[in-house]
């Protein structure tokens, strides 16, 4: 158990749909990064927050979007939902952010999003 | 852009084999990261290089770190049906995220 949690475990919808995904970091973690996990490209980082404020910005749409707040957990929102969305979504935390070796990210069980 | 390219893509092997994994960018890492990851989990931190030449060892895992610090390999020795897993190398990127490889698929058959 990484100590991250998220919220819900799988989600089902439709296209054109709008969800939102939840995690709490770790006791203790700034800094919350989101990714996506598909079959195709892999672990893609989303976005990273750290104490409220979004800090980095990787290959998110702009359908999507997050937010953390004041007490640390973090929300992904998806919007307009399509097929190729489907994939496994992961929040990781760290205490900092500074990306060097020693600030270990830590990452939730994920939540599997299927779009039908 | 950083890229991380990991080879083989799958392996299945028999029980007490041993096997190789590769992780190769062309470019350099400040440090590298491996984690394994099983089905319906989030990857799991193992090991992080950071020295090149570096060789780091968990129990019959071998950890090694390029010279030039672009590249890095997983060695398991005696492999067990325990080590089935999605094994990926991750290095940092320039905004403080990972970058992952796209994983190295284990399958170890008793």
């Amino acid at each position: 158990d990484s100590g991250v949690t998220q919220t819900p475990k799988h989600l089902i919808t439709a296209t054109g749909q709008r969800v939102t995904l939840r995690c709490s970091p770790r006791s203790g973690d700034l800094s919350v990064y989101w990714y996506q996990q598909s079959l195709d490209q892999g672990l893609q980082f989303l976005i990273q927050y750290y104490n409220g404020e979004e800090r980095a910005k990787g290959n998110i749409l702009e359908r999507f979007s997050a937010q953390q707040f004041p007490d640390l957990h973090s929300e992904l929102n998806l919007s307009s939902l399509e097929l190729g969305d489907s994939a496994l979504y992961f929040c990781a935390s760290s205490v900092y952010s500074s990306g060097e070796f020693t600030d270990t990210q830590y990452f939730g069980p994920g939540t599997r999003l299927t779009v039908l | 852009t950083q890229l991380l390219e990991q080879s083989p893509q799958f392996l299945s092997i028999q029980e007490g084999e041993n096997l190789t994994v590769y992780c190769n960018s062309s470019s350099v890492f400040s440090s590298l990261q491996w984690y394994r990851q099983e089905p319906g989990e989030g990857p799991v931190l193992l090991v992080t290089v950071v020295t090149g030449g570096e060789v780091k060892k968990l129990k019959r895992l071998t950890f090694q770190f390029g010279d030039a610090r672009k590249d890095s390999s997983l060695h398991i020795t005696a492999a067990q049906p325990g080590d089935t897993g999605l094994y990926l190398c991750a290095g940092g990127g320039s905004q403080g995220n990972l970058i992952f490889g796209k994983g190295t698929k284990l399958s170890v058959k008793p």
